[in-house]
């Protein structure tokens, strides 16, 4: 079950910025930190941001994540085509006592 | 590099339990302080995390899975494994094994996922 809400698409063209958001509660992201996931076409998802805002060794910095009270954001500056892909949060949640994921959002690249 | 990779059947009958082993390669499973996780994915649908486990066997579920999961590890064997009892058609899906790093600092909890497995593809289908 997911209770993460997120948009289920969003799109830009090349070189544009696209935000994604994330909707929680005081129990999940208004309490812990959050973490994005980049999902490609047919594979497994990778790491994008953890801990709100740092990202793995290996991300490009085009990707950004920010949080603020129970909501968070995924930004993706300098769109590019190899960013099409679906783009889940995730966080802890305290009340459930269980890791709980985003509805996921589609990026689509015009 | 610490590398994740699931087995197991890739079809199961209704009303059996689904059983799959994570083998964790470039490390040993014990080492950190790191959780094994396992993490589903119905077709076309979101991720649904469904529980992990430390080395020591202390063991946390999603409560919506919680009376038919069981998850166990093997550290002889750097595996760990998931047993989903009485499946349905409900629990097809591509299940992925995971590393996740927790901990607890001023920001809150801090939980993320890397590495992943590649995922295998469960089918439950009389």
């Amino acid at each position: 079950q997911s209770v993460l809400t997120q948009p289920p698409s969003a799109s830009g063209t090349p070189g544009q910025r696209v935000t994604i958001s994330c909707s929680g509660s005081s129990s999940d992201i208004g309490s812990n930190t959050v973490n994005w996931y980049q999902q490609l076409p047919g594979t497994a998802p990778k790491l994008l941001i953890y801990s709100n805002n740092q990202r793995p060794s290996g991300v490009p910095d085009r990707f950004s994540g920010s949080k603020s009270g129970t909501s968070a954001s995924l930004a993706i500056s300098g769109l590019q085509s190899e960013d099409e892909a679906d783009y889940y949060c995730a966080a802890w949640e305290d009340s459930l006592n269980a890791h709980v994921f985003g509805t996921g959002t589609k990026v689509t690249v015009l | 590099q610490v590398q994740l990779q699931e087995s197991g059947p890739g079809l199961v009958k209704p009303s059996q339990t689904l059983s799959l082993t994570c083998t964790v390669s470039g490390g040993s499973i014990s080492s950190g302080t790191y959780y094994w996780s396992w993490i589903r994915q119905p077709a076309g649908k979101g991720l649904e995390w469904i529980g992990r486990i430390y080395t020591s066997g202390s063991t946390n579920y999603n409560p919506s899975l919680k009376s038919r999961v069981t998850i166990s590890v093997d550290t002889s064997k750097n595996q760990f494994s998931l047993k989903l009892s009485s499946v349905t058609a409900a629990d097809t899906a591509v299940y992925y094994c995971a590393r996740a790093t927790y901990y607890y600092d001023s920001s809150g909890w801090v939980h993320w996922f890397d590495p992943w497995g590649q995922g295998t593809l469960v089918t439950v289908s009389s």
